[in-house]
Parts: structure tokens; C-alpha cells; sequence
């Protein structure tokens, strides 16, 4: 069964703290996504990586930065995470860059 | 930019009915994709239909693609409980070189 796996379900850090996003596919592909998502703005793109090492920003980078040093885990990094990035942040992984796209079950990420 | 729209946004229904949700884009694709999300959890694929094909079916689930209006809908027949979901739409923008996801469809399900 293919997986997408993210590190916490839920997490609370401080205003000003690093945070870590971990996302772990186990199906081989190449694509990697990180999205955050707020009631009524829908699925915002944050950042996307269609190879190892490669990254290319989506529509809200701003706050952000990502890490993909092997093919399977895809990070996302707060730098200095605010109240503003309060939000349910989901990973998702694909074969080819408009293919189905498998989705993790999310990070519920407080910050206060 | 988010290409795909749904419509409406919010549904009730009950038990045992169709529901019907459309989604409505703005560029020229070549496949368009359907999605569930159950509360608090992550996405899910339905299906995919491509832009040649007029018509899909998987299970209950109907979706249909009009890309001379540039508009898809899905059905969902004899919904049930567990049918409870958002359903988003899934463009592919290549102008962006991403998928465009549109805002999601909130369905209830009323037993």
C-alpha cells in the first residue's frame, strides 16, 4: 500500500522557534509537494521538488524553505515561525508532475 | 493562481440522494482530477479524466468533462454517511507548472 507519511499529527511551537516539517514517501517518485491549508482559501502550494536536490517555489514561499537531500523525504522549514503560520500542512508526492497526487495526513501546526 | 472552482461550495443532503458539484476552470488542460478529504485529514484521488474523454465512472462516483465550457461535474449517487467530505478539483496548470487546486466542495450527509 503506498505511503505518505508526515512526522507529527499535531505539533505547538513558540513565536520565533525553528520548526521542522518531515514528509516520507515510500513509492519512489519523483515529485514532492508541501502545501498548507486554511478554511476558505483552500490548498495554497508553499513549495515543490521534481528531483533531489531541486526546489522550486509555489504561491506563498514567503516564511519558508525546504530540503530534499534523498529522493523519499521532503522537508519544510519555518525560519522563525509566527502566529501567522498557524495552519494544517500537508504533503503529497507524485509519479509525474500532473499525476495523481498521494497525500500524507497532515500537520496540525500551532504556533503561539 | 488556483484554476479550479467549485460549485457550490457547501451541500446538505440526505441520505440515499445524488449529489452533484461542479468545478470550473479558466485554461486549456489536459486531465483534470477529482479529490476527497475526509475532517482533518489529507487528500484523497477519486479519478481522472482526461481531456478527451467525455465521461468516467468508478463506483457511484460520475464525473464528466465539458472543456468547451471548460467545466467538469461530479456525482455521487446513492451518497451515504461516510461520503461526509470536501471534494476539490485538480487542474493542470502548466503555465505554473503545477497542479491547481480549487477551493473544495463541502458535502454533508445526513443519515
Amino acid at each position: 500500500d503506498v505511503k505518505v507519511t508526515q512526522s507529527s499529527r499535531y505539533l505547538v511551537k513558540r513565536t520565533g522557534e525553528k520548526v521542522f516539517l518531515e514528509c516520507v514517501q515510500d513509492m519512489d517518485h519523483e515529485n514532492m509537494f508541501w502545501y498548507r491549508q486554511d478554511p476558505g482559501l483552500g490548498l495554497r502550494l508553499i513549495y515543490f521538488s521534481y528531483d533531489v536536490k531541486m526546489k522550486e517555489k509555489g504561491d506563498i514561499p514567503e516564511g519558508y524553505s525546504v530540503s530534499r537531500e534523498k529522493k523519499e523525504r521532503f522537508s519544510l522549514i519555518l525560519e522563525s515561525a509566527s502566529t501567522n503560520q498557524t495552519s494544517m500542512y500537508l504533503c503529497a508526492s507524485s509519479l509525474w508532475g500532473f499525476g495523481e497526487q498521494f497525500f500524507g495526513p497532515g500537520t496540525r501546526l500551532t504556533v503561539l | 493562481s488556483q484554476q479550479g472552482e467549485e460549485d457550490p461550495q457547501a451541500l446538505s443532503i440526505q441520505e440515499g440522494e445524488n449529489a452533484t458539484m461542479n468545478c470550473s476552470y479558466k485554461t486549456s488542460i489536459n486531465n483534470l482530477q477529482w479529490y476527497r478529504q475526509n475532517s482533518g485529514r489529507g487528500l484523497v484521488h477519486l479519478i481522472l479524466i482526461r481531456s478527451n474523454e467525455r465521461e468516467k465512472h468508478s463506483g457511484r462516483l460520475r464525473v464528466t468533462l465539458d472543456t468547451s465550457k471548460k467545466s467538469s461535474s461530479l456525482l455521487i449517487t446513492a451518497s451515504r454517511a461516510a461520503d461526509t467530505a470536501s471534494y476539490f478539483c485538480a487542474t493542470d496548470d502548466y503555465g505554473n507548472n503545477r497542479l491547481a487546486f480549487g477551493k473544495g466542495n463541502q458535502v454533508v450527509v445526513i443519515p
